[in-house]
């Protein structure tokens, strides 16, 4: 399964929105039910932070600003008001099938 | 619960690549978790190297699966990931992290750079 990213590079208003879309070459609904489909943010210098895990479940200490949503391959990642600490690379991930994969990345900046 | 990873820092190409996990604050024993070996680097972004069980099933991303092997010590709580025939490509961020069947990777360790050179 590929999963491809749009765009690469976004440049972003403080207090603007931010969207990043996420594309599998298939359906990430799993034999559970649940959809694998992962997001992590990656600042300068630090690992993979994990921010949202199965489409849209945010993890504990993520912003409410930042939600996920989607279904079946099409996903996307929002930021509803983009703050300095938003700055960074973001993946997305499936963890569906067999290799496991990473989208190529969405730079985040600041305008 | 965390996880380190430590290794060598350079090997020379055509050297087998040898890296340690520990975790800490759990086990590795575990039901439910697996644990996984990521590599990132400017070329080719995030890559899934393996990823192996506590009983010691593995699996293996096919690009790299002819030459890797990841096994583990529970008395030690440690993971091992073996890269032989290192070249150029291979130089890379290493990172361990913990997983379950369909979860994503969480937690991460801090990853330890891997330069191939002569």
């Amino acid at each position: 399964i590929v999963v491809t990213q749009t765009p690469l590079s976004l440049s972003v208003t403080p207090g603007q929105p931010a969207s990043i879309s996420c594309k599998s070459s298939q359906s990430l609904l799993n034999g559970y039910g649940n959809t694998s489909l992962h997001w992590y943010l990656q600042r300068p210098g630090h690992p993979p932070q994990l921010l949202i895990s199965e489409v849209s479940n945010r993890i504990p200490g993520v912003p409410d600003r930042v939600s996920g949503s989607g279904s079946g391959t099409d996903f996307t990642l929002k930021i509803s008001r983009m703050e300095a600490e938003d700055v960074g690379v973001y993946y997305c991930m499936q963890s569906k099938q067999l290799p496991w994969a990473f989208g190529q990345g969405t730079k985040v900046e600041i305008k | 619960l965390q996880v380190q990873e430590s290794g060598p820092g350079m090997v020379k190409p055509s050297e087998t690549l040898s890296l340690t996990c520990t975790v800490s604050g759990g086990s590795v024993v575990s039901d439910r978790y697996y644990w996984g070996w990521i590599r990132q680097s400017p070329g080719k972004g995030l890559e899934w190297i393996g990823s192996i069980y506590y009983s010691g099933s593995t699996y293996y991303n096919p690009s790299l699966e002819r030459r890797v092997a990841i096994s583990v010590d529970t008395s030690k709580n440690q993971l091992f990931l073996r890269l032989n025939s290192m070249t150029a490509a291979d130089t890379a961020v290493y990172y361990c992290a913990r997983h379950g069947l369909f979860d994503p990777f969480d937690p991460w360790g801090q990853g330890t750079q891997v330069i191939v050179s002569s």
